[in-house]
């Protein structure tokens, strides 16, 4: 079964409003979980490190005040989309590795549209 | 700079048959190398992880090879099934200080027809 857990699967939402997705780490504590972001026919682009208790590390090009990451705790990161608007549309994905191991495990995705 | 080449972008073959995938990369420090299946709408499922000593490294019908002194691996599947119709992934792992650092390729769609 699923060892990270994503939701909502898919979420319409109206152009100008947030949307929070979860990302859940299901029997292990991820004290660093990743955001992506894939457009269709495209490959996975990083969007942040999520860091459990401090800041998110944002990758070039992605905007910290528009995606805002939370890592309240050692099983759950949520990335909000804010004023979300229809080039914002994508497949949302995240992953956490599992400590001292080269495991790395993935959710099942989030696709966000925003109309 | 850092990159993960993959090849072919895309191909097409017959049920039963052997195909093999192909990633180049230059990345460094070197750590590690994977493979991901990705179905369409889904996330990346781990195939197989490969260490600089690996040589070889098998997952039922995926064998990945690892040649760490060209800098290329290859994903060989065997007797394909409908259902390896999915997206291949080759993705390496480098060491940036306390940091590891995933490079991407952009992936082979693989499509198997009956």
């Amino acid at each position: 079964g699923a060892v990270v857990s994503q939701h909502p699967s898919w979420v319409i939402c109206k152009s100008g409003t947030s949307v929070k997705i979860e990302c859940r780490s299901l029997d292990f504590q991820a004290t660093t979980m990743f955001w992506y972001r894939q457009f269709p026919k495209q490959s996975l682009m990083l969007m942040a490190t999520s860091n459990e208790g401090s800041k998110a590390t944002y990758e070039q090009g992605v905007e910290k005040d528009k995606f805002l990451i939370n890592h309240a705790s050692l099983t759950l990161s949520t990335l909000t989309v804010t004023s979300a608007h229809p080039e914002d549309s994508s497949f949302y994905i995240c992953s956490a590795p599992r400590a001292g191991g080269n495991t790395i495990y993935f959710g099942e995705g989030s696709w966000l549209t925003v109309v | 700079k850092n990159q993960v080449e993959q090849s072919p972008q895309s191909l097409i073959i017959l049920e039963g048959k052997n195909c093999t995938l192909q990633c180049n990369y230059t990345v460094s420090p070197f750590s590690n190398l994977r493979w991901y299946k990705q179905d369409t709408g889904r996330g990346p499922v781990s195939l197989t992880i490969m260490t600089f000593s690996e040589n070889t490294k098998s997952n039922g019908r995926y064998t990945a090879t690892l040649d760490a002194d060209t800098k290329q691996s290859s994903l060989h599947i065997t007797a394909s099934q409908l259902s390896d119709s999915a997206s291949y992934i080759c993705v390496v792992s480098a060491n940036v200080g306390n940091n590891r650092k995933l490079i991407w390729g952009l992936g082979t769609s693989l499509a198997v027809n009956p």
